[in-house]
């Protein structure tokens, strides 16, 4: 069955730090990626997402990620991360099937940022 | 603006007392889902709709129900609530897309807890 991992469930970071959360996926056909983040007490926001071209993404807040076709993986990355980054981070791939696209996601990554 | 609703966003119930969650989208999408969302495990889908009349289970649709009796609205039913669905619950919608390029809209997420 198709799958999606994601390495680090918490993750505790001081401010400036750099971040890198880890997802990997196992599935061989065409995916199509994305990164969701939560807020605390918040719904999920798009933060980024792969369909095709160049496998570095940039999303919004200064986060990008890189999809690594021969490693099934799509790291997210962010150079300096600020304490308001602290949130839950989902990885989620869709699977084209049928007709319809169904997500399916990670387990997630909490982040807290210490100031 | 487009947006997916749910109501109510926070709920408080006892054992065995049926319940239903709404879910409106203004986008006139045709694809719909409830996911439940869980420490440890990410979100996982509940059911589906692909349209009007159209549902199908997800990967967790024991203990509820749904319907899709007009293409704005996805109620969540529990017709007898147990502890164990005590959960973060959310709708999302995107198109039935013809391109796997279409990302899902979420809603802001139903707490519920069952006593």
């Amino acid at each position: 069955a198709q799958s999606v991992s994601q390495h680090n469930h918490h993750v505790i970071l001081s401010e400036a730090a750099s971040l890198e959360l880890g997802c990997n996926y196992s599935y061989g056909g065409t995916v199509n990626l994305f990164w969701y983040v939560q807020y605390p007490g918040q719904h999920l926001q798009l933060l980024l997402k792969y369909f095709s071209g160049d496998p570095l993404v940039k999303g919004i807040k200064g986060f990008e990620a890189e999809f690594i076709k021969s490693k099934f993986s799509f790291n997210l990355r962010k150079p300096s991360v600020q304490w308001s980054d602290t949130a839950e981070y989902f990885c989620a791939v869709t699977l084209f099937s049928g007709g319809y696209n169904k997500l399916i996601f990670g387990a997630g990554t909490r982040l807290a940022v210490h100031p | 603006e487009a947006q997916v609703t749910q109501n109510p966003r926070y709920l408080i119930t006892v054992t065995g007392k049926k319940l239903t969650v709404t879910c409106s989208q203004n986008m006139n999408h045709e694809y719909m889902s409830w996911y439940r969302q869980d420490p440890g495990l990410g979100l996982r889908q509940i059911y589906y709709s692909m349209n009007v009349e159209v549902t199908d289970k997800g990967d967790v649709p024991e203990g509820y129900k749904v319907s899709r009796k007009e293409k704005r609205n996805f109620p969540l039913i529990l017709e007898s609530p147990s502890p164990n669905q005590t959960s973060l619950y959310f709708c999302a919608s995107t198109r039935l897309a013809a391109s796997p390029t279409d990302t899902q809209y979420f809603g802001p997420g139903t707490r519920l807890t069952v006593l």
